[in-house]
């Protein structure tokens, strides 16, 4: 069964609209969660890595002040994308790595994405 | 950085044949490799994973070998069916950001 789970599935707003997306472990504590950002028929390119009780790291040419990411607790992440505009539109999906053993390369599993539209 | 080169980008295979996909990587220091399954509309599922001290890893019809030393890895998947069509991406990495392939569209045609 899914061990990440995200939400809303999608979203369809208005330019200038900000839009907050939850990402959350299911049963297990992530202390890190990542978010990538998807164009159709594109690979997954990682956006951020949201890190419990302290800041986010974005990686280059990710606008930290558009897309705000707070990870307040162990089983959850928000991403909200702040006055999103049509250029903003695509698949946004978030992943937690699942404590299967004490190792940094522990399986990384992914929540099922959120679409989001801007008109 | 990583990064990982993934081919080919469209693969047709008829049902029963075996299916294979290839990554490159450039960083020496990647120790793990996932593959996953992205269905249209989904997430990235999962599939099979190696770790850099193994050669070969088998689960049921998937199958994923690792050369570190050509610095390629390798996805297999026999008696292929309808349902295995779907995007596979392959990852690497040393730590825990995932660098992925562009991804592979395999069709299953009955």
């Amino acid at each position: 069964g899914a061990v990440v789970s995200q939400h809303p599935s999608r979203v369809i707003c208005k330019s200038g609209t900000s839009v907050k997306i939850e990402c959350r472990s299911l049963d297990f504590q992530a202390t890190t969660m990542f978010w990538y950002r998807q164009f159709p028929k594109q690979s997954l390119m990682l956006m951020a890595t949201s890190n419990e009780g302290s800041k986010a790291t974005y990686e280059q040419g990710v606008e930290k002040d558009k897309f705000l990411i707070n990870h307040a607790s162990l089983t959850l992440s928000t991403l909200t994308v702040t006055s999103a505009h049509p250029e903003d539109s695509s698949f946004y999906i978030c992943s937690a790595n699942h404590p299967r053993q004490s190792s940094s390369n522990q399986p990384q599993h992914f929540g099922d994405g959120t679409r989001l539209s801007i008109l | 950085g990583e990064n990982v080169e993934q081919h080919p980008s469209t693969l047709s295979v008829q049902e029963g044949d075996s299916a294979v996909i290839k990554c490159t990587y450039s960083d020496s220091a990647s120790n793990y490799f996932p593959w996953y399954k992205q269905e249209l509309g989904k997430g990235p599922q999962l599939i099979i994973d190696i770790r850099s001290n193994v050669g070969e890893k088998k689960d049921q019809r998937i199958a994923v070998t690792l050369n570190k030393t050509a610095k390629h890895f390798s996805l297999h998947i026999t008696e292929t069916q309808p349902e295995d069509s779907a995007v596979y991406f392959c990852a690497g990495t040393s730590g825990y950001a995932l660098n992925f392939g562009k991804g592979t569209s395999l069709l299953v045609t009955p």
